[in-house]
């Protein structure tokens, strides 16, 4: 079962930043967060991770929590290609199966 | 560009056929997985290798085979045994197994029953 609880969907103007929310209560102080996103018809596509500090590149932002119970994605200026499905994972970096468990993730419309 | 590359993107398959989906990564990862997707599902995990000449059955292996001859390619065979083998199948590689780096996908194959 997916660890972790995100909004069924949201919807974003084009241009604003897209804030996707992402509930992990109860993850191990050495499970990283880990953010995929899929478009339709398409393979998940890795946009982020991280563990304890905030992370950006040259897609977005992750801000992960002091207690590092939620984190949240920032698209910073949505684009019409954002439209897709977005997924939060909790995952340990040295597990045993190593295997990703996707949630039903987020659905995000950008809205023209 | 480096990346992983699966085909064909539409695969038919009649009763009692067996067939093979490739996946090939130029990306010198040492690990690769098989998951499949069904309609509004999220990813369940088939097969893994994490070096040559080794794989390791993931959750739903059954009526599925898979071979690691060389780094860079793992093909997936989905076989009669397999019934109901009508899905999404998800390539995925990661530089090294049990390490904080993210799984990386290919762009999928769409598998369907004649």
């Amino acid at each position: 079962d997916a660890k972790t609880t995100q909004p069924p969907s949201m919807d974003c103007a084009e241009g604003r930043a897209a804030n996707l929310p992402c509930n992990h209560s109860t993850i191990s102080g050495n499970e990283y967060v880990y953010w995929y996103r899929q478009i339709h018809s398409q393979g998940p596509q890795y946009i982020i991770h991280g563990l304890k500090n905030n992370e950006t590149n040259e897609m977005a932002s992750l801000i992960i929590t002091e207690d590092r119970k939620s984190s949240t994605l920032i698209l910073p200026h949505a684009t019409l290609r954002d439209t897709a499905v977005y997924y939060c994972i909790v995952r340990v970096g040295e597990n045993r199966d190593d295997k990703i468990i996707f949630g039903k993730g987020t659905r995000l419309h950008i809205l023209p | 560009d480096g990346g992983i590359t699966q085909s064909p993107k539409y695969l038919f398959r009649k009763e009692g056929q067996n067939v093979t989906l490739s996946c090939e990564q130029n990306l010198n990862h040492d690990a690769m997985y098989w998951y499949r997707q069904d309609p509004g599902q999220g990813l369940r995990l088939i097969y893994y290798s994490q070096i040559v000449n080794d794989f390791q059955k993931g959750d739903i292996a059954e009526g599925y085979s898979v071979s690691r001859e060389k780094k860079e390619s793992f093909p997936l065979t989905v076989t009669s045994a397999q019934k109901n083998p009508t899905a999404f199948y998800l390539c995925a590689s990661t530089r090294e197994r049990r390490s904080n780096q993210p799984q990386h996908f290919g762009d999928g194959t769409r598998l369907s029953i004649l």
